[in-house]
């Protein structure tokens, strides 16, 4: 299988400040790369998929870049809403495998 | 918009087997896969494996002896059946559509409990 590695594991940030979560695979997996975000209680829902590649109605300010096996997620301007855990999966091989996940609180 | 809705059984015993069944709503199954995902209370994610419209399936190695993934395609619902299931299948199981190995759309979640 491949392993994902993402950092930090968790990160304090405060509103407006610029977030970059990093997602590591163990070998290339190109470009494909998806990110999710999480709230408590709720399902996983698609960001990013395709490495670079917002999904449809996700705002602006996240963004992907990233290929082979270092990638990056940012988000440009916190927003309260985006106080939430962050998976990295890739979508090269089957299994499908996730990163451990990225806590996102508030300082 | 595609609606996805989930039930099955959230209590088990050691032993038991999972049955979980989703159902889509709208959208297109036309090059779709419709995939079963886990998480452990606290934990992160785990692919259980997928299945498209003609049954095609692709199954996580670590679960493929205890796993069947069914579709019904006169219903739009698809199926997981675990079986022999222990404390360590304890878990929130998802159902969800998308491109091959890709998660664009979930269900609710469905909190499933193996004790005693």
């Amino acid at each position: 299988d491949i392993q994902m590695t993402q950092s930090p594991s968790s990160l304090s940030a405060s509103v407006g400040d610029r977030v970059t979560i990093t997602c590591r695979a163990s070998q290339s997996i190109t470009f494909y790369l998806n990110w999710y975000q999480q709230k408590p209680g709720k399902a996983p829902k698609l960001l990013i998929y395709a490495a670079s590649s917002l999904e449809s109605g996700v705002p602006s300010r996240f963004s992907g870049s990233g290929s082979g096996t270092d990638f990056t997620l940012t988000i440009s301007s916190l927003q309260p809403e985006d106080f939430a855990t962050y998976y990295c999966q890739q979508s090269y091989s089957v299994p499908p495998t996730f990163g451990q996940g990225t806590k996102l609180e508030i300082k | 918009q595609v609606q996805i809705q989930q039930w099955g059984a959230g209590l088990l015993k050691p032993s038991e087997t999972l049955s979980l069944t989703c159902a889509v709503y709208g959208g297109s199954s036309s090059g779709y896969y419709w995939s079963w995902i886990r998480q452990p209370p606290g934990k992160g994610l785990e692919w259980i494996g997928e299945i498209n419209r003609s049954g095609s399936t692709n199954y996580n190695p670590s679960l493929k002896s205890r796993v069947t993934i069914s579709v019904d395609t006169s219903k739009n619902q698809f199926s997981l059946k675990l079986n022999s299931v222990t404390a360590a299948d304890t878990a929130v199981y998802y159902c969800a559509r998308g491109p091959l190995l890709t998660l664009t759309n979930w269900g609710q979640g469905t909190l499933v409990t193996v004790s005693s």
